[in-house]
């Protein structure tokens, strides 16, 4: 089944220490997303990337860093200068041209020790 | 003028009744507008979009309505079961960041509980 696979599900961090999100495709998207999700709040871009070895910030870009030397894979990670980073992490991947959705995987939790 | 504004904030129905989402907008840039269904620790799925020179769009009990000239559009669940009982997102879309990809603005996210 293609489809997009967030890990871990769960993740802890500690004061100081960077942590990184793992995001894989097999559904051959060139678009890949992140975004930030805080209870009672929409969805916040964090990066997007549209091609192999580039990316580009979003909206809440500060504290975070990712790459994409892979079609399949966009790694996000959170550094130790995101203050606040105790969320709901959430990859998406798209067709690039038109309007095409975007699909999203199961997200992970990151909370802060 | 990039966001997207959604009520109710929670919202309980009765099975088999109709559950009504609405959104509005100020930005006539935004070119697609879909709907995002979310199970708790899950990721959010596509349920249904539309684009503004359409005015209906249904897919078996899932009806958006779209008022272009309002800048309003809306989500009907028909015959609402509880298993339907779940987060809604609209969203809206807009070539963003000089054009270099569609960028979606999501709503706060309706709470759905379908009482059996």
């Amino acid at each position: 089944d293609g489809g997009i696979t967030q890990s871990p599900k769960y993740l802890f961090r500690k004061e100081g220490q960077n942590v990184t999100l793992s995001c894989e495709q097999n559904l051959n998207h060139d678009a890949m997303y992140w975004y930030r999700q805080d209870p009672g709040q929409g969805l916040r871009l964090i990066y997007y990337s549209q091609i192999v070895n580039d990316f580009q910030k979003g909206d809440i870009a500060e504290g975070y860093s990712v790459s994409r030397e892979k079609k399949e894979s966009f790694p996000l990670t959170v550094t130790s200068a995101q203050k606040n980073p105790t969320a709901f992490y959430l990859c998406a991947s798209r067709f690039t041209g038109g309007n095409q959705p975007q699909h999203f995987g199961d997200g992970t939790r990151l909370s802060i020790l | 003028q990039q966001q997207v504004k959604q009520s109710p904030q929670s919202l309980i129905v009765q099975k088999g009744g109709i559950s009504i989402i609405n959104c509005a907008y100020e930005n006539t840039a935004f070119d697609y507008f879909p709907w995002y269904q979310q199970f708790p620790g899950k990721g959010p799925a596509l349920l249904i979009a539309i684009r503004p020179d359409v005015s209906e769009k249904k897919e078996g009990r899932f009806t958006i309505s779209f008022n272009k000239s309002a800048k309003q559009f809306s989500l009907h669940i028909m015959d609402s079961q509880p298993g339907d009982s779940a987060t809604y997102f609209c969203a809206a879309s807009i070539r963003a960041y000089g054009g270099a990809t569609n960028k979606l603005i999501f709503g706060t996210g309706t709470l759905l509980a379908v009482q059996p």
